[in-house]
């Protein structure tokens, strides 16, 4: 079974500093798609980014960028210049691609991350 | 403009009765998802759909039973049999998983249903 870990529950960043959630993951499975969600107040999901397996490149969008591990399965955002607005819960989230269906999405636990103005 | 729609947005509940969570989505999405979170707790997965009239148990399936009729929609239903039901419910859908990249879950702004 495919389950994700997020080892931090809660984390802390001062503002316009640098701050990396970790999540690792366990699968059998070569070919799926790991994504980070963020949670703010309001409670509506919002896709920060996503990382195709097969894709060795690491993602990135702005100011949010992975560091992916195949090997290790290992799957860690890092948000730089952190901002106000950045403070929510994050979530990671692993699928694997089935041309069976069956596409199980699952989520860790979570990381509260609060930015210090 | 295309979404996925929970409705109610809070919802009451007494002991004993059972409760139907709607959720529709007009993204033409084949998967459709039901999670519950819980006050600082990660999203559990309870019911998944891939095509009409088929769909998957998740993790915490006891007490909840759903439907997947039409492809817009999987309601969710919390039968008295689930002890602890006061939660929040989120319901999300997706493309089938494929190498075109588009295959993240898009979230309805999700139910909180509490048992009175």
């Amino acid at each position: 079974a495919q389950t994700v870990t997020q080892s931090q529950p809660e984390m802390s960043v001062q503002e316009a500093e640098t701050v990396t959630l970790s999540c690792t993951y366990d699968t059998s499975e070569s070919d799926y798609y790991l994504f980070w969600y963020k949670q703010p107040p309001s409670r509506q999901m919002i896709l920060v980014i996503r990382q195709e397996a097969y894709k060795q490149q690491n993602a990135t969008e702005n100011r949010f960028s992975v560091n992916f591990q195949k090997a290790a399965k290992s799957f860690s955002l890092k948000i730089s210049d952190s901002q106000l607005g950045d403070a929510a819960m994050y979530f990671c989230a692993y699928r694997y691609i089935s041309n069976f269906g069956n596409e199980k999405l699952t989520f860790g636990t979570g990381t509260r991350l609060t930015i210090i103005p | 403009d295309g979404g996925i729609t929970q409705s109610p947005k809070y919802l009451f509940r007494k002991e004993g009765q059972n409760v139907t969570l709607s959720c529709e989505q007009n993204l033409n999405h084949d998967a459709m998802y039901w999670y519950r979170q819980d006050p600082g707790q990660g999203l559990r997965l309870i019911y998944y759909s891939q095509i009409v009239n088929d769909f998957q148990k998740g993790d915490i399936a006891e007490g909840y039973s759903v439907s997947r009729e039409k492809k817009e929609s999987f309601p969710l239903t919390v039968t008295s049999a689930q002890k602890n039901p006061t939660a929040f419910y989120l319901c999300a859908s997706s493309m089938r998983g494929d190498r075109t990249g588009n295959t993240e879950a898009f979230f309805g702004q999700g139910t909180r249903l509490t048992v009175v």
